[in-house]
């Protein structure tokens, strides 16, 4: 079974510039989720799929993120413009459905600097 | 709101002694538990998960202990190996089958040779 795939792997910006982020989740996957996670801290979600509806974007600081989902499948991260305190690992992850046995798979992110 | 956290920020350990890794939470209604391991460069991996109608659940070297009546949870990990270097995450909690996970801060477990 091929795992959650991201790209970029590493990405470099000055504040002010947008970046945008890129999830594949694994085949079947009807939950995607977008996650921060901060040097030195657990992560932290940001926004949950179920689908291509949002399900929780309680957390995601609407003024300069924002996150789609087409068809249900791939699923972009975006943020216009970055701050320095963005910088984080955004991690990508997926579950076949919501709830008790099914855990997230995880991908191995895309380490962010902002400059 | 919920939290999930860990006690220890970091532990070490000698190769081939036993890891014990704790986390405490404060939701009573919390009914579901997960333990990822994260190393270096990578995204969480799935350890092991237990369901509050189980005090105890075992994998392979791994053991989940969850104490209802503290919010306690353990993790412990027999014959440590070199290769459990991580930082582990307890994560919950899930109430009435609701995927909302929240992380703890994370223990980096070293193994010392």
């Amino acid at each position: 079974e091929a795992g959650v795939a991201q790209s970029p792997r590493y990405k470099i910006i000055e504040k002010r510039q947008s970046v945008a982020f890129w999830c594949n989740p694994i085949s079947g996957h009807a939950t995607l989720y977008w996650y921060q996670q901060i040097l030195g801290q657990g992560p932290k979600l940001l926004i949950q799929f179920q689908n291509n509806g949002v399900v929780d974007d309680s957390q995601l600081p609407k003024d300069r993120f924002s996150a789609e989902r087409l068809k249900g499948v791939d699923s972009t991260l975006k943020i216009q413009p970055a701050k320095l305190e963005d910088s984080a690992v955004y991690l990508c992850a997926s579950s076949l459905a919501t709830g008790y046995n099914s855990p997230l798979h995880f991908g191995n992110g895309t380490r962010l600097t902002v400059t | 709101g919920e939290s999930v956290g860990l006690h220890l920020p970091t532990l070490s350990v000698q190769e081939g002694d036993n890891s014990i890794i704790n986390c405490a939470y404060s939701n009573s209604a919390s009914d579901y538990f997960i333990w990822y391991k994260q190393e270096s460069g990578k995204g969480p991996q799935f350890i092991i998960d237990i369901r509050s109608n189980m005090d105890k659940r075992q994998g392979q070297r791994v053991t989940v202990l969850l104490n209802k009546t503290v919010k306690h949870l353990s993790l412990q990990i027999a014959a440590t190996q070199p290769g459990d270097s991580a930082v582990y995450f307890c994560a919950g909690p899930i109430i009435q089958g609701a995927q909302k996970l929240v992380f703890g801060q994370g223990t980096r477990l070293t193994i010392n040779p």
